[in-house]
């Protein structure tokens, strides 16, 4: 089994719905992460959470929300989807500052 | 401004070749500076950190150097394979922000 898994690999929408992107972790990480990449940009971050009780917003967090149901899982939200919301959504984990990260697969989501 | 540039944006070799890829970046304080290895449409995987006293280190085939006075990185792959097609990312670290480059697409070809 993967380290990071993220369900679905793969969806498409349509603009307006509400959809959520899970992933789970079996590294025993504290820090998930949530990122967002579109062709020719570097990753960007959406929320990040340092243990269950800590969420924090990152660079592009309008449009989304997230919740740390446990230590294992970090899920993200879109409440109404819209078409520039397109691109690939990664989960990743750490376990700390000076220490990388561990990246899911990937979710590929695709709103029409 | 908090920045990483990479460059060149796409490289195509031979198999077999050696390449070098390069991270220049703005972010200060200075905490790590890491390189990531993403095949398409998969997530990206660790290749290297380095911390500010650290000048180079090695992975396999993947040599990473760190010029912090410069505050420049390279990450120069050896006997390049066909596996090694990927697109490369450099990711910097500071005290509070983790600043991702836009990363280099290698093409390795037979």
């Amino acid at each position: 089994d993967a380290d990071v898994t993220q369900t679905p690999r793969n969806r498409i929408t349509k603009t307006g719905k509400r959809i959520m992107l899970e992933c789970s972790q079996t590294k025993g990480h504290d820090r998930m992460y949530w990122y967002r990449q579109d062709p020719g940009l570097g990753l960007q971050l959406i929320y990040y959470s340092f243990d269950v009780k800590d969420i924090n917003k990152g660079e592009i967090s309008d449009g989304y929300s997230v919740s740390r149901q446990a230590q294992a899982k970090f899920s993200l939200s879109l409440e109404s989807a819209i078409p520039n919301q397109t691109a690939l959504y990664f989960c990743a984990t750490s376990e700390g500052q000076g220490y990388g990260y561990t990246f899911g697969s990937g979710t590929r989501l695709t709103v029409v | 401004k908090n920045q990483v540039e990479q460059s060149p944006q796409s490289l195509i070799i031979l198999e077999g070749k050696n390449c070098t890829l390069q991270c220049n970046y703005t972010v200060s304080p200075f905490s790590n500076l890491r390189w990531y290895k993403q095949d398409t449409g998969r997530g990206p995987v660790s290749l290297t950190i380095m911390t500010f006293s650290e000048n180079t280190k090695s992975n396999g085939r993947y040599t990473a150097t760190l010029d912090a006075d410069t505050k420049q990185s390279s990450l120069h792959i050896t006997a390049s394979q066909l596996s090694d097609s990927a697109s490369y990312i450099c990711v910097v670290v500071g005290d509070d922000k983790i600043i991702f480059g836009k990363g280099t697409r290698l093409h390795i070809l037979p």
